[in-house]
């Protein structure tokens, strides 16, 4: 089976760095995925990693260690509109599988909490 | 911006009844996903959807689960029988193509209440 690891929560303050980790267990990895998913919310694409290192899209970097089976997510210079559940999630094989799409498998998220 | 659309927002049914999730995906893209998020938890994989047939499905898809693209835009769901804990957020999602980012497209979702 697959297992991803993340904390269920974190506390920034506005304007500072925070990271959240991710651990997996898979059989199989393609890559790793961030997704920002607000309240009532439909996830959102933030990043994607498939060989070793880091990643930076604006305000967000995402890293990867495949020997170590570990991502994290780092969001610099917090806004309050970043309040928010951030979800790791894998492409990995499945069962059944035709080829083509991959399905994501989803860690249980990080609800993020930005303070004033 | 283009972007994933789905119907119903919110489906209330009674437990046995059928019920059909619709969604239109991005127009130029590809590969199709269909995912649940009960309320409070994480998302999970139901299934993948590539040149009209099944690409990948989860231990979730079961007989009681079904997918079809009846047309040249929509994307559909079906349980055909609905037990209490069908009870959830349904997103279907998708992708224009099996790139780099592998980025995949989410709809708004429909929230289905079985009852």
């Amino acid at each position: 089976g697959q297992s991803l690891e993340q904390p269920s929560e974190v506390t920034a303050v506005e304007g500072a760095i925070v990271q959240i980790n991710c651990t997996y267990q898979t059989s199989g990895f393609y890559g790793l995925s961030w997704y920002q998913q607000h309240d009532g919310g439909a996830p959102t694409f933030l990043s994607y990693n498939a060989l070793d290192g880091l990643e930076e899209t604006g305000r967000f970097s995402s890293f990867l260690s495949r020997s170590d089976s570990y991502g994290y997510l780092l969001l610099q210079e917090l806004q309050m509109k970043d309040s928010a559940s951030y979800f790791c999630a894998v492409r990995v094989p499945r069962m059944y599988s035709g080829g083509g799409a991959d399905g994501l498998t989803f860690g249980k998220g990080t609800h993020l909490i930005i303070q004033p | 911006e283009p972007e994933v659309t789905q119907t119903p927002s919110h489906q209330v049914t009674q437990m046995g009844q059928e019920v059909i999730l619709r969604c239109v995906p991005i127009s130029n893209h590809l590969y199709f996903y269909w995912y649940r998020q009960i309320l409070g938890q994480k998302v999970e994989f139901l299934v993948s959807f590539y040149n009209n047939e099944i690409s990948e499905k989860s231990e979730i898809f079961d007989d009681q689960f079904s997918v079809e693209r009846p047309d040249g835009s929509n994307f559909t769901l079906k349980i055909r029988s609905t037990k209490l804990e069908d009870s959830a957020m349904y997103f279907c999602a998708s992708s224009e193509a099996l790139g780099q980012s592998n980025e995949q497209f989410f709809g708004p979702g429909t929230r289905l209440t079985v009852l």
